[in-house]
């Protein structure tokens, strides 16, 4: 079955520097990479995804990037703000078959005033 | 509603009791999964359900853990005779289908205390 590695488990930056979280997966049939955000006291939610069929993805100051012969995706995010002080997850699923998503042990990432 | 509904939001329970923990999914959302996070820990697969089945029990971390779903609709994740370890948040989420380009929707999780 997939599993799913992530790193740093905690991250702390300066208020508008960036923060990389990395992950990498095992299992070559995922193509369907997906980051959740957990702010505290709720469930998760999806911020960003990637399929392997692209390279990089970019939303405002969130950036995915996939590599699939390495089996390692990661999540960049700029010009970081204090509400991006949360808990973040990545995950790994195959999209062409009904199966579960598996998810990392997460990141708790800290901006500093 | 429009979100993922759990009950209780809070349990505590003493060791040895039975617990039921309710969800219940977006209308129309044909997967619905368990997750369990222990205090600083990520989180951790207990069951799908893809309709009313369950393709895949592989996390459930003991025989004392149960599921079910009924009616496509709501889920009901029993732990008998609980333990300690038990002591966790327990997330449900649902989909429009399992994996794929399904986003998951969690809702706020159910927070056992055994003591």
């Amino acid at each position: 079955g997939e599993n799913v590695e992530q790193h740093p488990s905690t991250l702390s930056v300066q208020e508008g520097d960036s923060a990389v979280i990395k992950c990498t997966y095992s299992d070559s049939a995922s193509n369907y990479f997906p980051w959740y955000k957990q702010e505290l006291g709720k469930g998760p939610q999806l911020i960003i995804d990637i399929r392997s069929n692209v390279g990089e993805k970019k939303d405002q100051r969130i950036a995915v990037t996939l590599n699939k012969t390495a089996k390692h995706f990661s999540l960049h995010i700029t010009e970081t703000q204090p509400e991006d002080s949360a808990v973040y997850f990545c995950a790994a699923s195959p999209v062409n078959r009904d199966d579960k998503i598996i998810f990392g042990k997460g990141t708790r990432l800290h901006i500093l005033p | 509603g429009a979100g993922v509904s759990q009950s209780p939001s809070n349990k505590v329970t003493e060791k040895g009791k039975d617990v039921e923990l309710r969800c219940d999914p977006i209308s129309g959302h044909t997967a619905l999964y368990w997750y369990r996070q222990s205090l600083g820990q990520g989180l951790e697969f207990l069951i799908y359900f893809q309709g009313n089945s369950a393709p895949d029990k592989s996390g459930l971390p003991s025989d004392r853990f149960s599921a079910e779903r009924t009616g496509g609709s709501v889920s009901t994740l029993t732990i008998q005779r609980t333990q300690q370890e038990d002591s966790a948040v327990y997330l449900c989420a649902s989909s429009r289908r399992a994996g794929g380009t399904g986003e998951l929707f969690f809702g706020e999780g159910s927070r056992l205390t055994v003591l």
